[in-house]
């Protein structure tokens, strides 16, 4: 029983580069969330997406941040033209369907923008 | 708006002590789910303990316990016999009803002294 897999752990790119985080959710689980946690603070949601329904876009902060999960099954978390505040720690969870459904979530990416 | 507040940044608990970490959350929903996750320095969220709003009595697992106090909006974690391994950043999250994400506190750094 894998758990939710993320990669890759750490990534360090100049600012304005595009940078793409992956995330791999546990088999079988239909919801997928992506999360950034900056330093300090709590984690604040980007993005949400459940079975092949639209996803959840209200969290993400710019349109430089997009995300897409391919096949219901691993996710993409890319941003564009990074700046230095996109530096944190990108976290990825899934769960399965279902009231009470709690979230697994992975080790993150460590993003810094130089 | 969906907020938890927790309000102790930091706090330290001798080994084998007990040690009880705060988070208050607003809401005006009746029905919803809280959580304390756990986070060490690998990064990865760990469940600790979930409980359900309409169930009146206290979540329970293992050393780990809650004092759910649903009036007051109030959801502590109790950690008893406190060992080594339970230094970590803890965070409360509230699952309100039709919510994509969770939202969590701020967190609380938990050291634990020998």
């Amino acid at each position: 029983g894998a758990g939710v897999s993320q990669s890759p752990s750490n990534k360090v790119t100049e600012k304005g580069k595009d940078v793409e985080l992956r995330c791999d959710p546990i088999s079988g689980h239909t919801a997928l969330y992506w999360y950034r946690q900056s330093l300090g603070q709590g984690l604040e949601f980007l993005i949400y997406f459940q079975g092949n329904s639209a996803p959840d876009k209200s969290g993400l902060p710019s349109d430089r941040f997009s995300a897409e999960r391919t096949g219901g099954s691993v996710s993409t978390l890319t941003i564009q033209r990074t700046q230095q505040e996109d530096s944190a720690v990108y976290l990825c969870a899934s769960s399965a369907t279902g009231p009470s459904k709690p979230q697994h979530f992975g080790d993150g990416t460590r993003l810094s923008i130089l | 708006a969906q907020t938890v507040t927790q309000s102790q940044p930091e706090m330290s608990v001798q080994e084998a002590e007990t040690v009880t970490l705060s988070c208050t959350y607003d809401t005006s929903e009746n029905n919803y789910y809280l959580f304390w996750y756990k986070q060490p320095p690998s990064r990865q969220m760990i469940l600790v303990i979930r409980q359900e709003a309409y169930k009146q009595q206290n979540a329970t697992e293992n050393r780990f316990s809650v004092n759910f106090q649903k009036a007051a909006k109030s959801f502590s974690l109790k950690i008893s016999d406190s060992q080594l391994g339970d230094t970590a950043m803890y965070f409360c999250a509230f699952d309100p009803p039709g919510a994509n994400n969770l939202f969590f506190g701020t967190g609380t750094r938990l050291t634990v002294i020998p």
